[in-house]
């Protein structure tokens, strides 16, 4: 049983449209983020949450936003969608804010293409 | 620039052959990670090093964590097609509260 889950796995969106990405966990963590991986550039930092309705900004945050109402779920927006924001997106949970004992818990990605 | 720099980025070699990936910073980090990730799927940690000249073994994968806390090594011996994958360090800044990846390694073993 897979204690993250992500959906969809794959989506084509139109440029300017607004796309939700969906992520759920049943481990209970506290801490859940988003990332993005593009070739290059590695692992980056969207947003990330530390609880229910708390959340704050990571590194490329710009056009995107989220939201977490449970402690289960935690949503990605992209307002509207632009061909930079083409990405494989990841959700992680941890327990503690830094992951340096239990690491972080990757779900399986969101392959996003904006035409 | 990124805060940790992997090297090489891309590595080719056949079964049985052994291999090196490093991690490389100029800031001390109070633990770092090693994660490897296989097409089409998250990344899965594999192991956490938190001590200055600390070794860790798993199987055949040894991991090192720097003296001065600057750097670490993974470490594979009679690779196998099985450890294709891309391998990712993280770590956490001694002074900071957030994991950086570095830009990764991608391995590939062939048969």
């Amino acid at each position: 049983d897979a204690g993250i889950t992500q959906s969809p796995r794959h989506k084509v969106t139109e440029t300017g449209t607004p796309v939700t990405l969906r992520c759920h966990q049943t481990e209970n963590h506290r801490y859940m983020y988003w990332y993005r991986q593009d070739p290059g550039h590695g692992l980056r930092l969207i947003h990330y949450s530390y609880g229910v309705k708390d959340t704050d900004k990571g590194e490329v945050s710009d056009g995107y936003s989220v939201s977490r109402s449970k402690t289960e779920d935690f949503l990605l927006t992209l307002e509207s969608a632009t061909s930079s924001q083409t990405s494989v997106y990841f959700c992680a949970i941890s327990e503690s804010r830094t992951g340096a004992i239990d690491g972080y818990t990757f779900g399986s990605g969101t392959r996003l293409t904006v035409v | 620039t990124q805060l940790l720099e992997q090297s090489p980025q891309f590595l080719s070699i056949q079964e049985g052959e052994n291999l090196t990936v490093y991690c490389n910073s100029s800031s001390v980090f109070s633990s770092l990670q090693w994660y490897r990730q296989e097409p089409g799927e998250g990344p899965v940690l594999l192991v956490t090093v938190v001590t200055g000249g600390e070794v860790k073994k798993l199987k055949r994968l040894t991991f090192q964590f720097g003296d001065a806390r600057k750097d670490s090594s993974l470490h594979i011996t009679a690779a196998q097609p099985g450890d294709t994958g891309l391998y990712l360090c993280a770590g956490v800044e001694a002074a900071g509260n957030k994991l950086t990846f570095g830009g990764g390694t991608r391995v590939l073993v062939k048969p």
